[in-house]
């Protein structure tokens, strides 16, 4: 099946901050998504992103698909964007695949 | 909308005994899955449904486990006999169609003590 990859780990941030959180994927996909997994343990949806650029806010994603990664871009970060941020991806299967994430640490 | 909602949040039981999760996906949505959470096995796919349909059902770890999806908008999982090893938090989660943009639920948290 399809690995997926995260990097950093962990990253621990002060607040106003920007940072880049990375995701691989070992085989092509038709289907990214980027959750962010609050500290009560809530997933959001922040993207969904197969290909190209997208921004929501402080945030923006990019998935070069030809290259097999996305990247995830917070910038001016705060408190509140703490937690695990997950990439998942999917290739005609329905089966959305996980990263082990990026835990998010942002401190005032 | 209320989102995903699921139920109970929180389930404390004995080795042993019947656990049911439960789960309302959002009015609209044709697809539903459910996840496990654990520390050390991240995020796992155990079954989903298309159009109250199991699609595929690879991820129930063992015969213990089951879901059914009787109509649009409720899905049950159960865990019969639960063992300690189940323990671990359970998603669900819904969309329009397939993979595409997938909703969470809150989440239920089962222990087996």
């Amino acid at each position: 099946g399809i690995q997926v990859e995260q990097s950093p780990p962990d990253l621990i941030l002060q607040e106003g901050a920007n940072s880049t959180l990375r995701c691989n994927f070992s085989d092509s996909v038709n289907n990214l998504q980027w959750f962010h997994q609050n500290p009560w343990g809530q997933l959001i949806n922040l993207f969904y992103i197969p290909s190209g650029t997208k921004q929501n806010g402080r945030l923006s994603a990019t998935t070069v698909a030809t290259e097999r990664y996305s990247l995830l871009y917070i910038s001016s970060s705060q408190t509140t964007d703490s937690g695990v941020y997950f990439c998942a991806v999917e290739r005609n299967t329905d089966k959305l695949i996980f990263g082990t994430g990026t835990r998010l640490q942002v401190f005032p | 909308d209320a989102g995903v909602i699921q139920s109970p949040r929180h389930e404390v039981t004995e080795m042993g005994q019947e656990v049911t999760l439960r789960c309302k996906p959002i009015s609209g949505h044709n697809s539903l899955f459910w996840y496990r959470q654990t520390m050390m096995r991240g995020l796992e796919l155990l079954i989903y449904f298309n159009n109250n349909v199991p699609i595929d059902d690879s991820g129930m770890p063992e015969d213990r486990f089951s879901a059914k999806m009787p109509n649009a908008s409720f899905s049950t999982l159960k865990i019969q006999p639960s063992e300690p090893r189940d323990s671990a938090v359970y998603f669900c989660a819904s969309s329009h169609s397939g993979a595409n943009v997938l909703t969470f639920g809150a989440g239920s948290r089962l222990t087996v003590l």
